[in-house]
């Protein structure tokens, strides 16, 4: 069974810090995305990496996938309240299967 | 909107009922998700549609539950005779589904249907 492990499970920080969300597994996946989850509503998508050692940005948000493709990382620079949620990475899993294995998530709490 | 929809957004019903949830994918998606997602957890794969193909289910989707997609569109979930742990966000995906990539689809997900049985 692949698990995806996601750490700090929360987080609360003031308006202006750096903070670095982690998302660990035993497995290689074939692909990692990442999402932002508010109450009540479904998961919105933010990135998606295939590449293992890929690296995006998105505005103040970079995302890494590790080199074996077992980890990837969500950085957030000068983080402000409106990133306030719950960070969920899911990883794509081997061998024809479609599903995506999700993490428990990081529940991130910017205050002003 | 051009984004997944859901409805309703939330349901709530008494043990034993049976409910049906439905689900529009973005209209050029030809694959389709369900997922189940409780308090504290991240969401949980249940199973996918190749355009009306069934292809893949969890042993989380018991006999008690059944989805279908009849003309490769719309999608349904139903759950007879419901019971208080089939109490959950369910979320609906859907991805392009291009042939040939070498890794699992980008998933774009819908607000979610809030089922509680009391």
């Amino acid at each position: 069974t692949q698990l995806l492990e996601q750490s700090p499970q929360f987080l609360s920080i003031q308006e202006g810090e750096n903070l670095t969300v982690y998302c660990n597994s035993s497995s290689v996946f074939s692909s990692l995305q990442w999402y932002r989850q508010e109450p009540g509503e479904g998961p919105v998508l933010l990135v998606t990496v295939v590449t293992g050692g890929e690296v995006k940005k998105l505005k103040r948000l970079t995302f890494q996938f590790g080199d074996a493709r077992k980890d990837s990382s969500l950085h957030i620079t000068a983080a402000q309240p409106g990133d306030t949620g719950l960070y969920l990475c899911a990883g794509g899993t081997q061998g024809g299967s479609e599903k995506l294995v999700f993490g428990k998530g990081t529940k991130l709490t910017v205050n002003p | 909107d051009t984004g997944v929809s859901q409805d309703p957004r939330h349901k709530i019903t008494k043990r034993g009922q049976n409910v049906t949830f439905r689900c529009d994918p973005i209209s050029e998606h030809n694959r389709l998700y369900w997922y189940r997602q409780t308090l504290g957890q991240g969401p949980e794969f249940l199973t996918y549609f190749q355009n009306e193909a069934q292809l893949e289910k969890s042993r989380l989707l018991s006999d008690r539950f059944s989805a279908e997609r009849p003309k490769g569109s719309f999608s349904t979930l139903e759950i007879q005779r419901t019971e208080q742990g089939d109490s959950a966000m369910y979320l609906c995906a859907s991805s392009l589904g291009t042939s040939g990539q070498r890794h699992t689809d980008t998933q774009y997900f819908g607000p979610g249907t809030r089922l509680t049985v009391l």
